[in-house]
């Protein structure tokens, strides 16, 4: 079925670093999602994206993310700069036609803030 | 905002059984409202959706219910397998300008044999 592909699968970075998560959404998706999973538990909302822009973001999408898809690249997530607490398994997701349809997830990015 | 509150935290059951997971939702506006599995150490995927014009969908061994009017929705997994063990996830979307889909906390469903 279709894919979604997340790079890297494993990140370690010092606090306060700048991270970049990469997501290489279905090829005819049109709308992209990051979520946050800490612990194996909730799926945490964080930003959703269409068109070039955000169209709804969580309280969780703090002033330190920020998401982008550049023409024919990758959707990213990134954290400028990171703090401890966003130690978490990033997911990123993509649909066509928006959220009334499935979602497909990518395979999550295990991100550590020591 | 949407909230969805899922009921069950961890479910056992003996294979053959049936398991049913309960999920509650806030917003009058949520209109569709999938499944998604997550088995361990993986991402998740789609099991089975419902939306708010039928109150009941089956797909082999997976029945969903809504119940619009108690904001109520429903999982049931006929004839347990093994193989259903998993992490559970119901979620609610609705559109606010941007469809946002809101997942409940996770059902751990364990059956054994």
């Amino acid at each position: 079925g279709p894919k979604v592909l997340q790079i890297p699968s494993h990140q370690i970075i010092d606090m306060g670093q700048m991270v970049t998560l990469n997501c290489d959404p279905v090829s005819n998706h049109l709308y992209f999602y990051w979520y946050k999973q800490i612990l194996g538990q909730q799926m945490e909302f964080l930003v959703n994206f269409y068109n070039g822009k955000v169209m709804e973001k969580s309280k969780l999408f703090k002033d330190q993310f920020s998401v982008e898809r550049p023409d024919g690249s990758y959707f990213t997530l990134k954290i400028q700069p990171t703090a401890l607490e966003d130690s978490a398994v990033y997911f990123c997701a993509s649909s066509s036609t928006g959220g009334s349809e499935t979602l497909y997830f990518g395979s999550g990015t295990r991100l550590t803030v020591l | 905002g949407e909230k969805v509150e899922q009921h069950e935290s961890t479910l056992s059951v003996r294979e053959g059984d049936s398991a049913v997971i309960n999920c509650t939702y806030t917003d009058t506006a949520s209109s569709y409202f999938p499944w998604y599995k997550q088995e361990a150490g993986k991402s998740l995927h789609f099991v089975i959706d419902i939306r708010s014009n039928v109150d009941r969908k089956q797909s082999q061994r997976l029945i969903v219910l809504l119940d619009k009017k108690a904001k109520r929705f429903s999982l049931h997994i006929t004839a347990t397998q093994p193989e259903d063990s998993a992490i559970y996830f119901c979620a609610a979307s609705m559109w606010t300008g941007g469809y946002k889909v809101v997942f409940g906390s996770g059902t751990r469903l364990l059956v054994s044999p």
